[in-house]
């Protein structure tokens, strides 16, 4: 069972470039998150979909485009590069909303440096 | 707005002794709380929720976690810790929308031999 597969792992980027990080999910869920994790912050919320060609703004939004042209796929574009989006960025899915309680189910992470 | 709080960064244990690691939560209506563990260089894994019945849940590796509403928390708690439970570990709580997970700072549990 692959479940969520994030790419690439790693990767450096000079400021003011730019990248896609691609997520692939195989359960069939309809929703899909990009979190990052900092120390000591935690995770945040990046930007989430609820389905098929719709995304929404998650805690901290700026910097970064989303699209989820394909239901198992969701992908997350950092259009200019800043070193403060040096982080590890998690992929999510979760079968449907939290209401009834559902799991989120996590890809192994992508480390992302800027410099 | 939804939140949960860890106040403790860091929890320290010996092996075979009893763990709790703490998590105290803020929100409007009905709480859907959660417990996510974080291994090294890997992505968070399910440990255990809690929606509505026993306050008492258990979830997987042998931990459980009590929920308690008047003091507003949800402590994780394992009776004989081991040496391969040193984590990260993470709370969380559904946003208000239902449409995501909110998540605490973490606590990172280190269990000594």
């Amino acid at each position: 069972n692959a479940g969520v597969t994030q790419t690439p792992k790693f990767r450096v980027l000079k400021t003011g470039q730019s990248m896609t990080l691609l997520c692939a999910q195989d359960m069939n869920h309809e929703y899909m998150y990009w979190y990052r994790q900092d120390p000591g912050m935690g995770l945040r919320l990046i930007h989430y979909s609820v389905g098929e060609g719709t995304t929404a703004k998650g805690e901290v939004p700026d910097g970064y485009n989303v699209s989820r042209l394909k239901k198992q796929n969701f992908l997350l574009g950092l259009e200019s590069a800043a070193p403060s989006q040096t982080s590890v960025y998690f992929c999510a899915s979760s079968k449907d909303t939290f209401v009834s309680g559902n799991t989120i189910y996590f890809g192994e992470g992508s480390w992302l440096t800027v410099v | 707005a939804q939140s949960v709080a860890q106040p403790e960064d860091q929890v320290n244990v010996a092996e075979g002794n009893p763990l709790t690691v703490k998590c105290t939560y803020s929100v409007s209506g009905n709480p859907y709380l959660f417990w996510y563990v974080q291994y090294p260089n890997r992505g968070l894994q399910f440990l255990l929720k809690y929606i509505t019945g026993d306050n008492l849940v258990k979830g997987s590796y042998g931990f459980e976690a009590e929920f308690n509403k008047s003091q507003t928390s949800f402590h994780l708690k394992k009776p004989s810790a081991l040496v391969s439970d040193s984590a990260l570990y993470f709370c969380a709580v559904r946003s208000p929308a239902g449409t995501a997970l909110i998540f605490g700072k973490g606590t990172t549990l280190s269990v000594s031999s």
